[in-house]
C-alpha cells in the first residue's frame, strides 16, 4: 500500500524568501501525486498534480513541484512567498489513480513579515 | 468555492448518540469520498462511492456507515459516538473514480462531549 511522508511538520520562512516543502512517497507501482493547501477553517484546495509526462509541474499561486522517481520524492517549491501563503500543505499519492488519495500529515507553512 | 456542500458546519453531541453528515458533490461529479481529519491521525480516508456503489473502503469503523443516493448526494452516519470521534469530517468529490482531482467541501466539525 502507498504511503506519504512529509518530513517537516512546520516550516517558518520570511516573506519574499524561497521555500521548499518536502514530500516522499512509498509505492510499489506507478503513482499519481498531488499537493493540496488548506487555509484556516476551509477545505483542501488542489495546488498541482502530477499524472505523467514532464516531471516539473506548475500549479496555482506560483507553486511548482518536481517528481523524482529515483528518490521517490515530490517536493513543493515557491521562489518567493507571501504572507497569504501561510497555510497547511498536504502531499497526497494515489496508485495509478486506482486507489483513493493517501495524504501525508501536512506541513504548516508560516510566512513571517 | 469548490462546489461541494457539506452540512451541518458544526455538530455538538453527546457520547452514545448518532449523527448524520450530509454532502452534495459538485455538479457532474460521480465520486464521493469521506475523510476524517484529526490532530493525531491527520487526514484518514474512510470510504468512497462512485455513482451509487461503494468503490473503496479505508479505515472506517463498524459504527460508521455511508451511502450515496440516486441524486449522488451522500450521507455519513456515525453511531454510538465516542469522545475520540471528535474530528473534522470532509467530503470530497471527483468526476471519475480514479485519476481526477478531488474537490473538497469545507467540512463538518463534530464535537462529542
Amino acid at each position: 500500500a502507498q504511503s506519504v511522508t512529509q518530513l517537516d511538520s512546520q516550516v517558518p520562512v520570511f516573506e519574499e524568501a524561497p521555500v521548499e516543502l518536502r514530500c516522499n512517497y512509498s509505492s510499489s507501482v506507478s503513482v499519481y501525486l498531488f499537493w493540496y493547501v488548506q487555509y484556516p477553517n476551509q477545505g483542501l484546495q488542489l495546488l498541482l498534480k502530477y499524472l505523467s509526462g514532464s516531471t516539473l509541474v506548475k500549479g496555482i499561486n506560483g507553486f511548482e513541484a518536481e517528481f523524482n522517481k529515483s528518490q521517490t520524492s515530490f517536493h513543493l517549491r515557491k521562489p518567493s512567498v507571501h504572507i497569504s501563503d501561510t497555510a497547511e500543505y498536504f502531499c497526497a499519492v494515489s496508485e495509478r489513480g486506482n486507489t483513493p488519495l493517501v495524504f501525508g500529515k501536512g506541513t504548516r507553512l508560516s510566512v513571517i513579515a | 468555492d469548490s462546489g461541494v456542500t457539506q452540512t451541518p458546519k458544526h455538530l455538538i453531541t453527546a457520547t452514545g448518540q448518532r449523527v448524520t453528515l450530509r454532502c452534495s458533490p459538485r455538479s457532474g461529479d460521480l465520486s464521493v469520498y469521506w475523510y476524517q481529519q484529526s490532530l493525531d491521525q491527520g487526514l484518514q480516508f474512510l470510504i468512497q462511492y462512485y455513482n451509487g456503489e461503494e468503490r473503496a473502503k479505508g479505515n472506517i469503523l463498524e459504527r460508521f456507515s455511508a451511502q450515496q443516493f440516486p441524486d449522488l448526494h451522500s450521507e455519513l452516519n456515525l453511531s454510538s459516538l465516542e469522545l475520540g470521534d471528535s474530528a473534522l469530517y470532509f467530503c470530497a468529490s471527483s468526476v471519475g473514480a480514479g485519476d481526477s482531482p478531488l474537490h473538497f467541501g469545507n467540512g463538518t466539525r463534530l464535537t462529542v462531549t
